[in-house]
C-alpha cells in the first residue's frame, strides 16, 4: 500500500513571495489533514477534510493560508504571501475516518520551507 | 481546548536500559492517546495508542499506561536500542469528535550503544 506522498520535499522562498503544497493521500482514506511543525515543536493542526469538505480550520491564518481538496482526493496548501515565521515543515496526513481505528492518521514526509 | 504537556524535552539512555516518557493532558473528554515515533527527515510514525476505557497496553518492548483521574500517559520503552532513537511525541484526542490531535513539544531520545 502506497504511503501519503507530498511535494515537494523542500522549498525555498523569499517572504512576501507564495508557494504551494501537494498531498496525496491513501487511497480510500476519507480524511486528510494538514499539519504544521515548526522546529522543535509538535505539529499543529492546520485544516482537516472529510471528504471534500472542511471539518476544521480554526488555526488556519485564513489571511494567508489556503487549502482546498478537490473531488475529496489530492490536496494542495498555499500560502500568499509568505513570511518568516511560517518556515516549518508542512505535514499532511490521513485516516479512513470509518471503522477500525478510524484516527489513525499515516504522515507523509512532509515539505520544509524555508523563508528568507 | 486541550493542552498537552510532554517532559523530558531530551533524554539519553544506555543501549539495554529503559526510557519513559510522561505526558499530561487538561481536557478530562479526551479519550484516545496515541504516541508517535519521528525520525529524521520523516514524517511521524504511530507507535502504540491507548483509548480512555484501558489502563495499560504492551507491544513487545513498548508500553503506554494511562491514568484518567490524573490525566497523564506514559510511554515505556525496555530493553532500548539505537534505533529507537529519534523524536517521540504524545497526543491527544476526542475520539468521536472529529479526531483532532493535540501534540505535546516532543522529546527527543538517544540511545547510546
Amino acid at each position: 500500500e502506497a504511503g501519503v506522498a507530498q511535494s515537494p520535499r523542500y522549498k525555498i522562498i523569499e517572504k512576501r513571495q507564495s508557494v504551494a503544497f501537494w498531498c496525496n493521500p491513501i487511497s480510500g482514506h476519507a480524511t486528510l489533514y494538514w499539519y504544521q511543525q515548526i522546529l522543535g515543536q509538535g505539529p499543529k493542526l492546520l485544516i482537516q477534510f472529510q471528504n471534500n469538505g472542511v471539518v476544521d480550520d480554526s488555526q488556519l491564518p485564513k489571511d494567508r493560508f489556503s487549502a482546498e481538496r478537490l473531488k475529496g482526493v489530492d490536496s494542495t496548501l498555499k500560502i500568499q504571501p509568505a513570511k518568516l515565521e511560517d518556515s516549518a515543515v508542512y505535514l499532511c496526513a490521513s485516516s479512513l475516518g470509518t471503522s477500525g481505528n478510524p484516527y489513525e492518521q499515516y504522515f507523509g514526509p512532509g515539505t520544509r520551507l524555508t523563508v528568507t | 481546548g486541550e493542552n498537552v504537556e510532554q517532559h523530558p524535552s531530551t533524554l539519553s539512555v544506555q543501549e539495554g536500559d529503559s526510557a519513559v516518557i510522561k505526558c499530561t493532558y487538561s481536557d478530562s473528554a479526551s479519550n484516545y492517546f496515541p504516541w508517535y515515533k519521528q525520525e529524521l527527515g520523516k514524517g511521524p510514525q504511530l507507535i502504540i495508542d491507548i483509548r480512555s476505557n484501558v489502563g495499560e497496553k504492551k507491544d513487545q518492548r513498548i508500553a503506554v499506561t494511562l491514568n484518567k483521574t490524573a490525566k497523564h500517559f506514559s510511554l515505556h520503552i525496555t530493553e532500548t536500542q539505537p534505533e529507537d532513537s529519534a523524536v517521540y511525541f504524545c497526543a491527544a484526542t476526542t475520539y468521536n469528535q472529529g479526531g483532532k490531535l493535540i501534540f505535546g513539544q516532543g522529546t527527543e531520545l538517544s540511545v547510546k550503544p
